[in-house]
């Protein structure tokens, strides 16, 4: 079973940030959190990922609480082209141990 | 990088018959997973490999699965007998398994079978 879990659906107006929340209540010190995005019947494509601190790309904000338990990615401006299912996952760094489980993650829609 | 490149992207085939499904991962990468995707049941882990050794195949659906990592640069996926319920996408990832290093996925090959 997936370690996580998103909202089903969100909404969000085109130009506003989508905040997109994660619970990963029972994860472990050396568990990143890591987001991807599917597009249509695309690959997930990665996101970003983070550990304990903060994370910004050019793609998106990650903020997670200091006790770990959640993580919010931050679309800054949405675009139409944001619609997508967005997966928040946990993985233990660095071992041969790496059984990846999706959930099934949340639905954003970019309405216009 | 060509990133991780599966083929075919499209296969149809009728109940009964073999199927194999390729995966190159991207080069360098010492990990690689296999999943399935249907509406039901979403992303679902069917094996994963490290340096390419099956670590855990829990997520095969039955015997008529069977995936091979001969070599860090290819891998197969194998349904003998294939079945309707067998329709879906399955895609392939791979990644460095050291650090933080994320999944990356190849765009999967859409399976249907008649």
């Amino acid at each position: 079973d997936a370690k996580t879990t998103q909202p089903p659906s969100m909404d969000c107006a085109e130009g506003r940030a989508a905040n997109l929340p994660c619970n990963h209540s029972t994860i472990s010190g050396n568990e990143y959190v890591y987001w991807y995005r599917q597009i249509h019947s695309q690959g997930p494509q990665y996101i970003i990922h983070g550990l304990k601190n903060n994370e910004t790309n050019e793609m998106a904000s990650l903020i997670i609480t200091e006790d770990r338990k959640s993580s919010t990615l931050i679309l800054p401006h949405a675009t139409l082209r944001d619609t997508a299912v967005y997966y928040c996952i946990v993985r233990v760094a660095g071992t041969s141990y790496d059984k990846v489980i999706f959930g099934p993650g949340t639905s954003l829609s970019v309405i216009p | 990088d060509a990133g991780v490149i599966q083929s075919p992207r499209h296969e149809v085939t009728e109940m009964g018959q073999e199927v194999t499904l390729r995966c190159k991962p991207i080069s360098g990468h010492n990990s690689l997973f296999w999943y399935r995707q249907t509406m039901m049941r979403g992303l679902e882990l069917l094996i994963y490999f490290n340096n390419n050794v099956p670590i855990d195949d829990s997520g095969m659906p039955e015997d008529r699965f069977s995936a091979k990592m001969p070599n860090a640069s290819f891998s197969t996926l194998k349904i003998q007998p294939s079945e309707p319920r067998d329709s879906a996408v399955y895609f392939c990832a791979s990644s460095l398994r050291q650090g933080a290093s994320p999944l990356h996925f190849g765009n999967g090959t859409r399976l249907t079978v008649t």
